[in-house]
């Protein structure tokens, strides 16, 4: 059975800190993995990884994939109370655009 | 463009009603997805359509959801009769043939 894991399911950390989110998946048919933010609204598209080892950065935060061990990793440097949000990771499959969500990385950062 | 939009944003029904949520998807996206989302389930894939045809439907809890897609540019999930454990935010979504998904703001239910 498909699936998309993420850990840990919440993280506090303190303005300045850097974290680093998890996402392991189990999907046939791999095509690429999407990370998004959400805070309490939709998701807001932040990354698509396709390429193994390729780093995407924007600002403070980057994200790698590795097809080989099956997971991505998103990091955030420099913490900063807007980065409160729930980090959602999918994996788009090959055929038909279908994704897999999995249960998202609670992150609290506080003043 | 406006980005996907979704009617209405909140919905306050009673048990045993008719429910239809509405999404317009960006101009030029040929997949459109629903989802459902609760704090208890997390995000789910309800449906989705390639070029307004329904693709999987796996998702559609039970015969009380159906949703149509009767042209490019419209949508329409329906929930009859509604139950209070259809309470959740759904959300619309479209994409391109590349995948990323952009999201529509949600339609906040709440069936009582």
């Amino acid at each position: 059975e498909d699936k998309v894991v993420q850990s840990p399911l919440s993280l506090v950390v303190h303005e300045g800190d850097t974290v680093t989110l998890n996402c392991s998946y189990e999907v046939t048919n791999f095509r690429s993995l999407l990370w998004y933010k959400q805070e309490k609204k939709a998701p807001t598209f932040l990354f698509m990884l396709t390429s193994s080892g390729i780093e995407k950065k924007s600002g403070r935060l980057s994200s790698i994939l590795d097809k080989k061990e099956l997971f991505s990793i998103l990091n955030i440097t420099a913490t900063q109370t807007g980065d409160s949000a729930v980090y959602l990771c999918a994996v788009l499959h090959l055929t038909g655009n279908q994704f897999y969500f999995g249960t998202g990385t609670s992150l609290t950062v506080i003043p | 463009d406006a980005g996907v939009i979704q009617s209405p944003r909140h919905e306050v029904t009673e048990m045993g009603q008719e429910v239809t949520l509405r999404c317009k998807p960006i101009s030029g996206h040929d997949y459109l997805f629903w989802y459902r989302q609760t704090m208890m389930r997390g995000l789910e894939l309800l449906i989705y359509f390639n070029n307004n045809v329904p693709i999987d439907d796996s998702g559609m809890p039970e015969d009380r959801f159906s949703a149509k897609m009767p042209n490019a540019s419209f949508s329409t999930l329906k929930i009859q009769p509604s139950e209070p454990r259809d309470s959740a935010v759904y959300f619309c979504a479209s994409s391109t043939t590349t995948g990323e998904q952009f999201f529509g703001p949600g339609t906040r239910l709440t069936v009582l």
